[in-house]
């Protein structure tokens, strides 16, 4: 149990184009979301959390207009890249958290970005 | 602030133990976690101590004394599978996760 996915699991585009990023809880609901950025080398940096129908909270210095995270339902999340740039290029992580008090976060399997 | 240390690198021997320690100073404390990340994919869930002692799961064993704000994770029989990055992260007061910047262990035949 406890499965998340993501899809597209690699994107390259091109500079100045927008990128959106699907993670869905697949056998469970998840009424929070997280979204992570990792860059090689370096440990998970926590760009924003997600909440069910509310508005998403961004972690200090993530621009929330060119991050535009939507949590529709229980079990889908995403996550839109806006006017993508090279330094965007990096491996996104979603991860969620079951509803109902576990506090244990499961990964989705990553999205890598390569904006050229 | 709020602070994870663990070792950057270890290495170790197929078929031995390792231990890899964690200490952390956090803004209240509601659990402490264990991932492993293989290169290239998406951590995957290890272990959750939120009560001072061990866990004990297969070969893998999580510990925890919180009044030391310390951690290890323990490793035994090693496999060359187990080559990956392993992660500790804290839960704070807020349920944030804060996370260490990970140990790289290193499996030698």
């Amino acid at each position: 149990g406890a499965v998340v996915s993501q899809h597209p699991s690699w994107v390259i585009c091109k500079s100045g184009t927008s990128v959106k990023i699907e993670c869905r809880s697949l056998d469970f609901q998840a009424t929070t979301m997280f979204w992570y950025r990792q860059f090689p080398k370096q440990s998970l940096m926590l760009m924003a959390t997600s909440n069910e129908g509310s508005k998403a909270t961004y972690e200090q210095g993530v621009e929330k207009d060119k991050f535009l995270i939507n949590h529709a339902s229980l079990t889908l999340s995403t996550l839109t890249v806006t006017s993508a740039h090279p330094e965007d290029s990096s491996f996104y992580i979603c991860s969620a958290r079951l509803a109902g008090g576990q506090e244990t976060q499961y990964f989705g399997p990553g999205t890598r970005l390569l904006v050229l | 602030g709020q602070n994870i240390d663990q070792p950057t690198e270890m290495t170790a021997t197929e078929g031995a133990i390792v231990q890899i320690n964690c200490t952390y100073q956090t803004s209240g404390f509601n659990g402490l976690f264990w991932y492993q990340q293989h290169a290239g994919e998406a951590p995957t869930f290890l272990s959750y101590n939120v009560l001072d002692g061990l866990e004990e799961k297969g070969r893998f064993s999580s510990f925890l004394s919180r009044s030391k704000g310390y951690s290890y994770l323990l490793l035994k029989e090693l496999q060359m599978k187990d080559s990956a990055s392993y992660l500790c992260a804290v839960m704070d007061s807020s349920y944030q996760l804060i996370w260490g910047a990970g140990t790289k262990l290193i499996i030698k035949p």
